[in-house]
């Protein structure tokens, strides 16, 4: 299977910082990487796919780069409402497998 | 409006079974593989199977820990899919979502279904 690991696990950040997640593959998984924000009680939301395409309707202020086994999601501007878990997931191979997350507390 | 809705969790003893269904709308159900995801309270995602829309042969797949234990189906008529959980185990407690899968990413999710796993 295709492991992914998260770093940081947590990051605290003040109202308009930019910060980034890492998130990093066992294997080569090309561009199958897929970024998701969850807020307690309500299931996840897809931000990007494809390593950098931004899902529609979601803000520009999150981008995503990388391809291989490492890849980042960044958030410009961060607001209050960017208070939330976020979850790489990679889609190259079965099992699809997602990272461990990251806490963003803004 | 884009929806998944699930129903069918529940409290179930360990060795049970649970069939869970999702109904999806405002979309082209019968076009889409359709997923299962689950959460652990507290935890993070895992994926757990699919099943492929007839252009990809309704094929399915599970992840290892469920294999010959759940099985995944749908019925294209009513725009439905179901997981059929059996010989439930506690570790099998999780909030289940239903999600299509587009390009290997999930982009909609429904709201979950709660199952556990206790005597």
């Amino acid at each position: 299977d295709f492991q992914l690991t998260q770093s940081p696990s947590s990051v605290s950040a003040s109202v308009g910082e930019n910060v980034t997640v890492t998130c990093r593959a066992s294997q080569n998984i090309r561009s199958w990487l897929a970024w998701y924000q969850q807020k307690p009680g309500t299931p996840p939301k897809l931000l990007i796919f494809a390593t950098s395409r931004l899902q529609r309707g979601v803000s520009p202020r999150f981008s995503g780069r990388g391809s291989g086994t490492d890849f980042t999601l960044t958030i410009n501007g961060l607001r209050p409402e960017d208070s939330a878990t976020y979850y790489c997931q990679q889609g190259q191979r079965v099992p699809f497998t997602f990272g461990p997350g990251t806490k963003v507390d803004v | 409006e884009v929806r998944l809705v699930e129903s069918g969790g529940d409290l179930v003893q360990p060795g049970g079974s649970q069939k869970l269904s999702c109904v999806g709308s405002g979309f082209m159900f019968s076009d889409s593989d359709i997923h299962w995801v689950r959460q652990a309270p507290g935890k993070g995602l895992e994926w757990v199977a699919r099943i492929g829309s007839k252009a990809h042969n309704y094929a399915t797949i599970y992840v290892e820990s469920v294999k010959g234990r759940f099985i995944i189906s749908r019925d294209d008529s009513k725009s439905t899919a179901y997981l059929q959980a059996n010989s439930l185990r506690r570790e099998d407690t999780a909030m289940y979502y239903c999600v299509r899968g587009v390009d290997d990413a999930f982009d909609i999710w429904g709201q979950g279904t709660l199952v556990t796993v206790s005597s």
